[in-house]
């Protein structure tokens, strides 16, 4: 039972041009949601954080939307470079325990 | 501080044969997690200490991993006997739990190969 899901395996943009990558969840204790990048043979480095009490949250080129309504978040990556292009995972916190449950990423390729 | 270490890199060995892998995790943390990357799965949430003590190990998949955290700044994760289906990327993390964002951060990761 998959509690945080990334349906999408991958996304392929422009540079210069938008990145948005989603993220659902089927769980109402999560009280922090996480967006990693990670590059090949490396570990996962985190790069964006929402409280469970905000709708939005901006660093840079990197802005995450939370919608709790819809179980759903969003990762919006303005303007998108080639350096861009790794595997996002999206992250969830459960409020009562501190676990963090992942995603199963989405693979950014970003085409100069 | 060099971050989480985690050791071997790289681990190949004989379906059979025992398999330990070892983490050191950022000084102060007191939660660590242990994963495993799939294509299929993703990130799957193997088992999490906080404060040494085991809290959530419903990820393990089967009675043959074991994982042990025996004071602050060292855990092992134990596959016995491996398999070749175990072949993975498992990686390590640490956190600080208290008020905040309180993200993990992660180590290298060892890559297993049981043939």
């Amino acid at each position: 039972d998959q509690q945080v899901k990334q349906n999408s395996p991958s996304l392929s943009v422009q540079e210069g041009r938008i990145s948005i990558l989603n993220c659902d969840y089927t769980n109402s204790m999560f009280d922090y949601f996480l967006w990693y990048k990670k590059y090949p043979a490396e570990g996962p480095t985190f790069l964006i954080s929402i409280s469970s009490i905000k709708d939005k949250n901006e660093d840079g080129r990197f802005t995450v939307f939370l919608n709790k309504s819809a179980k759903h978040l969003s990762l919006h990556i303005v303007p998108s470079q080639p350096g861009d292009s790794a595997v996002y995972f999206c992250a969830a916190k459960e409020s009562n325990t501190g676990k963090l449950i992942f995603g199963q990423g989405t693979t950014l390729q970003v085409k100069p | 501080d060099a971050g989480v270490i985690q050791s071997p890199r790289h681990e190949v060995t004989e379906m059979g044969q025992e398999v330990t892998l070892r983490c050191k995790p950022i000084s102060g943390h007191n939660s660590l997690f242990w994963y495993r990357q799939t294509m299929m799965r993703g990130l799957e949430l193997l088992i999490y200490f906080n404060n040494n003590v085991p809290i959530d190990d419903s990820g393990m998949p089967e009675d043959r991993f074991s994982a042990k955290m025996p004071n602050a700044s060292f855990s092992t994760l134990k596959i016995q006997p491996s398999e070749p289906r175990d072949s993975a990327v498992y990686f390590c993390a640490s956190s600080l739990r208290g008020a905040g964002s309180t993200e993990a951060f992660f180590g290298q990761g060892t890559r297993l190969t049981v043939v």
